[in-house]
Formats: C-alpha cells, sequence, structure tokens
C-alpha cells in the first residue's frame, strides 16, 4: 500500500482567490488523481495528473479553474482558482501503485471552505 | 460511459448481525471492482477488492462476490461491530483503462450496540 499526504487539511478562503493544494506519495507510483466529494455525496474525478505532461481532465472541469501540475512520479499539485462559495469541498488525491496491481490508494483530504 | 448504481444509501444494523451493500454496474468491459470504506474526516480507505475472473473473495469478515452475467457486485460484513460504522463507496473500472474509477453513490452503515 501507500501513505499519502495532503496540505493543507482545510482552508478557509475568500471569494476570488485562489488555493494550491499539495499531495504527496510514499512510493513509487503510476497514476496519480484529484476528486472531488462534495459533503454526504460521491466522489467526482477531476482529473489525472501525468508526469511532465498537461493534466487529463474529466468532463465539465477546465485547466484554467483547475491547474495541476506532477513534476515528478511523487508529487502532484491542485490549484482551484478564482474560488467561489460552489468550490466549497472536499479535494482528495489519489494515486495507483508502481507494482502493475490495480489498487488505488486515497489521501485524507483537503476540506475547503469558500465564504 | 460506465455507471454504477448503489443500494441501500442508508442501512442500520444490530451489532454481530450481517450487513450487505450491493451495486451494479452497466459497462460489460469492467473488470476491477473495489470497496472503499470511508470515516467521518477521512479519505477512502481501500478495504476488499474483486477481479472479472473471481466469484468470490473473503478477507476475515469482509467478502464480495461478483456476478458478471447480472453485472453485480456486493459487499459482505459478518458479526458487524460498531467501529463498522461508516460510508461504503463501490466503484467500477473499465477493462482497458484499469485506472479510471467509477463509484457508487454510497450507503451510510449504521451499527447498533
Amino acid at each position: 500500500s501507500a501513505v499519502i499526504s495532503q496540505k493543507p487539511s482545510r482552508d478557509i478562503c475568500q471569494r476570488g482567490t485562489s488555493l494550491t493544494i499539495q499531495c504527496q506519495v510514499d512510493s513509487q507510483v503510476t497514476m496519480m488523481f484529484w476528486y472531488r466529494q462534495q459533503p454526504g455525496q460521491s466522489l467526482t474525478l477531476i482529473a489525472t495528473a501525468n508526469q511532465g505532461s498537461e493534466a487529463t481532465y474529466e468532463s465539465g472541469f477546465v485547466i484554467d479553474k483547475f491547474p495541476i501540475s506532477r513534476p515528478n512520479l511523487t508529487f502532484s499539485t491542485l490549484t482551484v482558482s478564482n474560488m467561489s462559495p460552489e468550490d466549497s469541498s472536499i479535494y482528495l488525491c489519489s494515486a495507483t501503485m508502481a507494482s502493475g496491481s490495480y489498487e488505488q490508494y486515497f489521501g485524507p483530504g483537503t476540506r475547503l471552505t469558500v465564504t | 460511459g460506465e455507471n454504477v448504481e448503489q443500494h441501500p444509501s442508508t442501512l442500520s444494523v444490530q451489532e454481530g448481525d450481517s450487513a450487505v451493500i450491493k451495486c451494479t454496474y452497466s459497462d460489460s468491459a469492467s473488470n476491477y471492482f473495489p470497496w472503499y470504506k470511508q470515516e467521518l474526516g477521512k479519505g477512502p480507505q481501500l478495504i476488499i477488492d474483486i477481479r472479472s475472473n473471481v466469484g468470490e473473495k473473503k478477507d476475515q469478515r469482509i467478502a464480495v462476490t461478483l456476478n458478471k452475467t447480472a453485472k453485480h457486485f456486493s459487499l459482505h460484513i459478518t458479526e458487524t461491530q460498531p467501529e463498522d460504522s461508516a460510508v461504503y463507496f463501490c466503484a467500477a473500472s473499465i477493462g482497458y483503462n484499469f485506472n479510471k474509477f467509477y463509484f457508487g453513490s454510497g450507503t451510510k452503515l449504521n451499527v447498533k450496540p
């Protein structure tokens, strides 16, 4: 398995500002992902973070709003830009192991509140 | 794309009883089915998974069954304990792209002592 950490764990931000969330994995991984989870809801995939190239976004999510970086195999960032109250949510990072298994592990999440 | 439906949305059982959560999927190409447990304020934790070439898998009090023909899979928890109380999510992964998961809507399990 893998241990995934996220920073910050929570934040309260003002409308119109941006927040960058960091995700660090303690072992070699292949794929890294970013999800959004509204309170009491399921997980929605935002994008796949690709190392050294642009992230692959899911329908309804765009790079200008959620720029993602992945400078190396074990680290990725998600920025939530020009925030509005509708962006209040939990943002989760996940990763699959380089061992070739299908297992996907999640970080503890970042709870974002936009006022 | 794949569509995963999960039932029930809430489940309340007495400690010691069994709990069953069911999911159906739409795409016959799906061949990996994990289950996650999410406790309040935490990220989802992988608790068990099954691949399409297997019909059943057990890990102590937890088991998962898969019916490929009917396109449904289930999580079975026996001898439930209060610490099993959490939200459980099923997911399905399309065969050619194992890493993209489609999640069910979640089941809130409450185990009453």
